[in-house]
């Protein structure tokens, strides 16, 4: 049982570049959020899913895409990188609501240049 | 959004001392969660707690719902309790949890 894992863990971009952050999770949760979190903040969220086929925006979903195809993965694409989108991701998940306890994975580190 | 006030922001420790962090929060909550970000920066979740008091070994929660706040007690500290200790809450009417700014703690030997 692996819990929640992120792909890549480390990465640099150049402005203007494009890439997608993979989650996925092993424990048949329903929802699924990606956060990010930037130096002496705690975590914001970005997107969020209630159930496959399913997104919602977030607090700071400007400049983001996700997409949940399968219950246990939720991608987090940028399109066009900005600097301002240096930062750590997080991706976690729950079995029910918010109202439950959220499992998050190891966290993405992502240098936008 | 629902506001999460957390307090002291930094503190320092010897190893052996035990701490209090408060959470404050400015509406009613279904979710309150504590979690504790190593220095490798895994969040790992310490007690799930909207309500009540809990403990595991050296770590306690306690939740006041009706007065809005919740406590994290830490006994006897252990230099391997340093890290960012953060207290998320979810509305009545959220899907996700709202974070406060996270309590660093330092234990020195």
């Amino acid at each position: 049982n692996a819990g929640v894992t992120q792909t890549p863990k480390f990465r640099v971009l150049k402005t203007g570049q494009s890439m997608t952050l993979l989650c996925a999770q092993d424990m048949n949760h329903e929802y699924m959020y990606w956060y990010r979190q930037d130096p002496g903040m705690g975590l914001r969220l970005i997107h969020y899913s209630v159930g496959e086929g399913t997104t919602a925006k977030g607090e700071v979903p400007d400049g983001y895409n996700v997409s949940r195809l399968k219950k246990q993965n939720f991608l987090l694409g940028l399109e066009s990188a900005a600097p301002s989108q240096t930062s750590v991701y997080f991706c976690a998940s729950s079995y029910n609501s918010g109202a439950d306890t959220q499992y998050f994975g190891p966290g993405t580190r992502l240098t936008v240049l | 959004g629902i506001q999460v006030e957390q307090s002291p922001p930094d503190l320092i420790l010897q190893e052996g001392a035990n701490s209090t962090l408060r959470c404050n929060f400015s509406d009613s909550v279904n979710n309150l969660q504590w979690f504790h970000q190593n220095p490798w920066g895994q969040l790992i979740n310490l007690f799930y707690i909207p309500s009540g008091t809990k403990q595991n070994g050296r770590l306690s929660a306690t939740t006041v719902a009706t007065e809005r706040y919740s406590l994290l007690y830490i006994s006897s500290s252990q230099t391997t309790d340093s890290g960012v200790y953060f207290c998320a809450v979810e509305s009545n009417s959220g899907y996700a949890l709202n974070f406060g700014k996270g309590t660093s703690l330092l234990v020195t030997p």
